[in-house]
């Protein structure tokens, strides 16, 4: 596989489940970062791990968890969401020190109930 | 705070015509714009990376241009055809965090047959 990849593509939850967004990249870059796009709003950063340390994280609320186990692997552990966490979540990686492209990957469109 | 801004949100445009939007961003301690093409349904892909004022860049029939000094960039795409239907999103790295990507709304692009 090339590029970088998310699973699920689609996830329906209720608001008491635990779940995991998984994201893989196979470019080689040493940061991955999670956006959540949600209708009508522009791409807002949630979490950015460079050399597999947490480097940002923009007031995401705890529901949120993420951990990036490697250089390659990110995950968001989600538990307890709310209907208005309904949205699309992208994965995108690096390299930093480079140009500062981000290559994404097709996103995960989740649906709280 | 950065305040990134595309205009307009949407453009319906007739196959065959040429077409053009713009995105705004702040004109002090630029670093560079990034473009982003984004169809539905797939991941955002990198289109530019401009970085000095006046720079041009042109990538088949779509083009963009950079004002540093006022802040602003033009996406043009000539002799529109359907498959240029998609989001363009432009993305402007925040210096005052690590360079992070702050995207734009989008512009959304839709070509008639």
């Amino acid at each position: 596989e090339t590029g970088v990849t998310q699973t699920p593509r689609h996830l329906v939850m209720g608001m008491t489940n635990k779940k995991s967004l998984k994201c893989e990249q196979h470019l080689g870059h040493n940061a991955m970062y999670w956006y959540k796009q949600s209708a009508k709003k522009p791409l807002e950063l949630m979490f950015v791990y460079s050399l597999e340390e947490r480097v940002e994280n923009n007031s995401v609320p705890s529901r949120f968890s993420p951990e990036c186990p490697n250089s390659s692997h990110l995950f968001l552990h989600l538990h307890t969401l709310q209907p208005e966490d309904s949205a699309l979540y992208l994965c995108a990686s690096s390299q930093v020190g480079g140009s500062d492209t981000q290559y994404f990957g097709p996103g995960t469109r989740l649906t709280v109930l | 705070i950065l305040n990134v801004e595309q205009s307009p949100q949407s453009l319906h445009v007739q196959e065959g015509d040429s077409t053009n939007f713009t995105c705004s961003f702040p004109s002090s301690n630029f670093y560079a714009l990034h473009w982003y093409r984004w169809e539905t349904a797939k991941s955002p892909e990198a289109l530019f990376v401009m970085t000095l004022n006046g720079d041009e860049k042109k990538k088949g029939r779509i083009s963009a241009t950079l004002n540093t000094k006022e802040g602003y960039s033009y996406l043009y795409i000539k002799g529109s055809q359907p498959e240029d239907s998609a989001t363009y999103l432009c993305a402007f790295p925040n210096k005052a965090a690590g360079n992070k990507l702050t995207f734009g709304g989008g512009t959304r692009v839709l070509v008639k047959p």
